[in-house]
């Protein structure tokens, strides 16, 4: 069965460039969440969707950052503009009626660096 | 303080040994918890669930005290392939319903 899928798997651009990670959830699952992770903070939830629609956006960390997800299959992450301390590794995942033990499914990761 | 504090690690043992890790949560209102498991530059997976009876799963056993707000995690006869990051999860409720809170990890290395 196809996990969820996260592309590109590695990102490098220069400073000022706009960024866009995707994401395909596991077919069927209502929840999806952008997280990223860092050495020095640890893995954080950044947003998070039920139904396409954005719950919580508490954690993006500031007006560059933003997420859409347009259908049920699709989300998408963009930074712009970026700055070195955007590097990290974003991680997307999903989880099927979020509510009691249902495990959340994280997708390989992009990792990125910006120069 | 932060919402999940765990072990600072890493802890380093030989094939065979029994480690624990522990964990405290700072919100009285979480719900749920989780023990996933991260090998090096791979993504966090789901190791077990840990409930209130506490919980085991084969060489793995989990506890959980409410009154304490305390967690943990128990691995017996470790093998070299228990080496990996162990993140102690907390699923809150209230507002942000579910909202997942990851620890920082503590890293597990089994040797030979």
């Amino acid at each position: 069965d196809a996990g969820v899928i996260q592309s590109p798997r590695h990102e490098v651009t220069e400073m000022g460039q706009e960024v866009t990670l995707r994401c395909k959830p596991i077919s069927g699952h209502d929840y999806l969440f952008w997280y990223r992770q860092t050495m020095m903070r640890g893995l954080e939830l950044l947003i998070y969707f039920n139904n396409n629609v954005p719950i919580d956006d508490s954690g993006m960390p500031e007006d560059r950052f933003s997420a859409k997800m347009p259908n049920a299959s699709f989300s998408t992450l963009k930074i712009q503009p970026s700055e070195p301390r955007d590097s990290a590794v974003y991680f997307c995942a999903s989880s099927l009626t979020y509510r009691g033990n249902q495990p959340q499914h994280f997708g390989d990761g992009t990792r990125l660096s910006i120069l | 303080r932060k919402e999940v504090e765990q072990d600072p690690g890493p802890f380093n043992v030989p094939e065979g040994a029994t480690v624990a890790f522990n964990c405290t949560y700072s919100n009285s209102a979480s719900q749920s918890f989780f023990w996933y498991r991260q090998d090096c530059r791979k993504e966090p997976k789901l190791l077990m669930s840990v409930y209130s009876s506490g919980n085991e799963d084969g060489r793995f056993t989990a506890q959980l005290n409410r009154a304490s707000q305390y967690i943990s995690l128990l691995i017996r006869d470790s093998k070299l392939s228990d080496s990996a990051t162990y993140l102690c999860v907390v699923k809150s409720s209230g507002t942000s319903y579910g909202k997942l809170t990851f620890g920082q990890g503590t890293i597990l290395t089994v040797h030979p």
